[in-house]
């Protein structure tokens, strides 16, 4: 079955730069791609979706890319904030629609 | 508030108990999924329900069981509680589900989650 890797590690930017998370998966290349947000003690909120057949997906600041050779979806937001600062996650469907765990996001001011 | 409601927000319990969490979906949606968040597992999957029938099941145990009703809310029956039960338990909803590798496309609508306790 898929597995979803994201990197566990925080990742700590400074404001006004552009911060990329990577999720990558191990099997078959999925039809869609989701990016959520997660704040600390509250439910996912969903970002972007990106589909097989797309190369890169924008919203606002936000930039989803899909790599199917490499597996690998990668997001950017640009001109990053402190409000920014959350746990991201990617998603995909495998027979069920399952979630990395996550990166966690730190913008310093 | 996104529409999805989940009851209770907080539960502790003792070991050996049983708990029922309660989900009601988004206006329109007929898909209701159950999700549980351990600090270090991030979001399991647990079951998948769509308009009262079971579509995808995790790793869910057998002390663990849920259903979806005509009205199409959803109880997640947790039972024999024991200490590692602790954890975020989230609901999501989406809309109708299509078939196969396009069912991908749907967007998942969270509850603000039931935190459960076990002392």
């Amino acid at each position: 079955s898929q597995k979803i890797e994201q990197n566990s590690e925080a990742l700590n930017i400074q404001e006004g730069k552009t911060a990329t998370l990577t999720c990558n998966y191990t099997n078959y290349s999925p039809a869609y791609l989701q990016w959520y947000r997660q704040d600390p003690g509250r439910g996912p909120v969903f970002l972007l979706l990106i589909r097989e057949n797309e190369k890169e997906k924008r919203k606002e600041r936000l930039k989803v890319t899909f790599d199917t050779t490499l597996k690998q979806s990668l997001f950017h937001i640009t001109a990053s904030q402190p409000a920014d600062s959350a746990t991201y996650l990617c998603a995909l469907r495998d027979d069920k629609i399952i979630f990395g765990k996550g990166t966690r996001l730190h913008i310093l001011p | 508030d996104s529409g999805v409601t989940q009851t209770p927000k907080h539960l502790i319990t003792a070991t050996g108990q049983r708990v029922t969490l309660r989900c009601s979906p988004r206006s329109g949606d007929l898909s209701v999924y159950w999700y549980q968040q351990s600090l270090d597992q991030g979001l399991q999957f647990l079951i998948h329900y769509y308009n009262g029938e079971e579509r995808a099941k995790g790793n869910i145990l057998e002390r663990f069981s849920a259903q979806q009703f005509p009205d199409l809310h959803s109880e997640l029956n947790l039972s024999s509680l024991e200490l590692g039960d602790s954890a975020l338990y989230f609901c999501a909803s989406s809309p109708q589900t299509p078939a196969g590798r396009g069912s991908g496309a749907n967007v998942l609508t969270f509850g603000a989650g039931s935190r459960l306790t076990v002392l």
